[in-house]
């Protein structure tokens, strides 16, 4: 079953815009990470937080982590062109690297 | 470095037919997995391994057989095609030292089963 699930599952924003998606997860955590993937690729890893931290920083991402509500967000300021793709949360459970990943969110970013 | 390198990059093949994903990296990292991306249902752990000899089964094992005889290569076996299997194989990597680390993903091969 899945344990992330991804809000919006598509967003379409112009150039410059600030792009936020959404995570929601069931079980606890040991950490939460983020991953992009562009068209017919593999993905990449963005940001990691782990349980005890509730927000992370990295060049134009925020990510918030809020275990309370079993949520997170990832905040893409100053969106360009190249920041389209889809983008995925993953939430790391039982210890490993064993990494459960949501849904996606399809992040199209206009000229 | 070359990272994670999956080959092949597509693949088709008929319903019973076998064949080997593989899988390679070159970062010396203990931890291997195989995932499979499907639309609208993200990426599902198919079976992963902690080093070298050791493999154990993710979320969604039946059908794929696995083998870790070195470091380096994780091939996924199906030894059965059917056609549920189609979709987009990625493998992964990463350390494992007790630490929360992230994946390194292959590009992906995409499988086609008749």
């Amino acid at each position: 079953s899945q344990q992330g699930e991804e809000d919006p599952q598509a967003l379409s924003i112009q150039e410059g815009e600030n792009a936020t998606m959404n995570c929601s997860y069931k079980t606890s955590i040991n950490n939460l990470q983020w991953y992009r993937q562009n068209s017919g690729r593999g993905l990449v890893h963005l940001i990691l937080i782990r349980s005890n931290e509730r927000e992370k920083h990295s060049g134009r991402l925020r990510v918030t982590l809020d275990t309370s509500k079993k949520s997170s967000s990832l905040l893409i300021t100053a969106s360009r062109a190249a920041d389209t793709a889809s983008y995925f949360c993953a939430t790391e459970t039982g210890g490993g690297n064993k990494l459960t990943f949501g849904t996606g969110t399809q992040l199209k970013v206009e000229l | 470095n070359a990272g994670v390198t999956q080959t092949p990059k597509f693949q088709v093949l008929k319903t019973g037919q076998s064949m080997t994903l593989q899988c390679a990296q070159d970062m010396n990292h203990e931890y291997m997995s195989w995932y499979r991306q499907d639309p609208g249902m993200g990426l599902r752990l198919i079976h992963y391994s902690v080093g070298a000899g050791i493999t154990d089964q993710g979320e969604v094992p039946n059908g794929y057989n696995v083998s870790r005889s070195t470091t380096e290569d994780f091939p996924l076996r199906l030894l059965s095609a059917a056609p549920s299997q189609t979709s987009v194989y990625f493998c992964a990597s990463s350390l494992r030292d007790g630490k929360f680390e992230k994946l390194f993903f292959g590009s992906g091969t995409q499988l086609s089963v008749l």
